[in-house]
């Protein structure tokens, strides 16, 4: 499975816009960019996917480099409900979800 | 309509003991797989059922089995428990194998002592 690097933690404010990066350059044509959180406490829970274009959805926005060895989740508004662990993973033709350590991010008032 | 149930919420066992945990997908889902999360870990996958049958498997020993029912529901069993197989065990649904988006249950936390 190809690799993703995510830093260990982040720190917003209630608020803020929140840029989530995530570095995957062994990327291969048909991998899948998935974005899952987990709450504290909760099973992880999915927020996004994309293959080469940006997406949005009513959680966030992924942006995908253009050479796709990057990516960058935004949360528009961070709350404190968006306190989370956040997991960018890859994923082929293959159904399993390989999820790293992720980015564990904080938000404060 | 109610998401993924897993049951029960909490178990300790003893090393050497057998476990069953249990997992009832969300409503219209068929395919379930299991995953594993240690403490400050990121879950790791244990397999997938669909259709009653094994479809993938993660890195685990055979110690690890499990099973899928009529129903879509499923158990996963733990023989012959280790200290470290203490852990956080997250069951995921999905709509098929082929959708991507999976959607966890809380998780049993199963400690061995």
């Amino acid at each position: 499975d190809a690799k993703t690097t995510q830093p260990n933690s982040m720190e917003s404010n209630e608020e803020e816009p929140v840029h989530l990066p995530c570095n995957h350059s062994t990327i291969s044509g048909t991998d899948y960019i998935h974005w899952y959180r987990q709450l504290p406490s909760q099973g992880p829970e999915y927020v996004i996917h994309g293959l080469t274009s940006n997406v949005n959805n009513r959680m966030a926005s992924l942006a995908i480099a253009e050479d796709r060895k990057s990516s960058t989740l935004i949360l528009h508004r961070a709350t404190l409900r968006d306190a989370a662990v956040y997991y960018c993973i890859l994923r082929g033709t293959a159904s399993k979800l390989t999820f790293g350590t992720g980015t564990r991010l904080q938000v404060t008032l | 309509d109610a998401g993924v149930t897993q049951s029960p919420t909490h178990l300790i066992k003893t090393r050497g003991q057998q476990v069953t945990l249990r997992c009832s997908p969300k409503s219209g889902h068929d395919t379930v797989s299991w995953y594993q999360q240690a403490l400050g870990q990121g879950p790791q996958f244990i397999f997938q059922y669909y259709e009653e049958e094994e479809r993938q498997r993660g890195n685990f020993p055979d110690r690890f089995s499990g099973h899928q029912f009529p129903n879509y529901s499923s158990e996963l069993n733990v023989n012959a428990l280790l200290l470290g197989d203490s852990a956080l065990y997250l069951c995921a649904s999905s709509r098929s194998p082929l959708v991507y988006e999976q959607y966890f249950g809380p998780g049993t936390r199963l400690t061995v002592t």
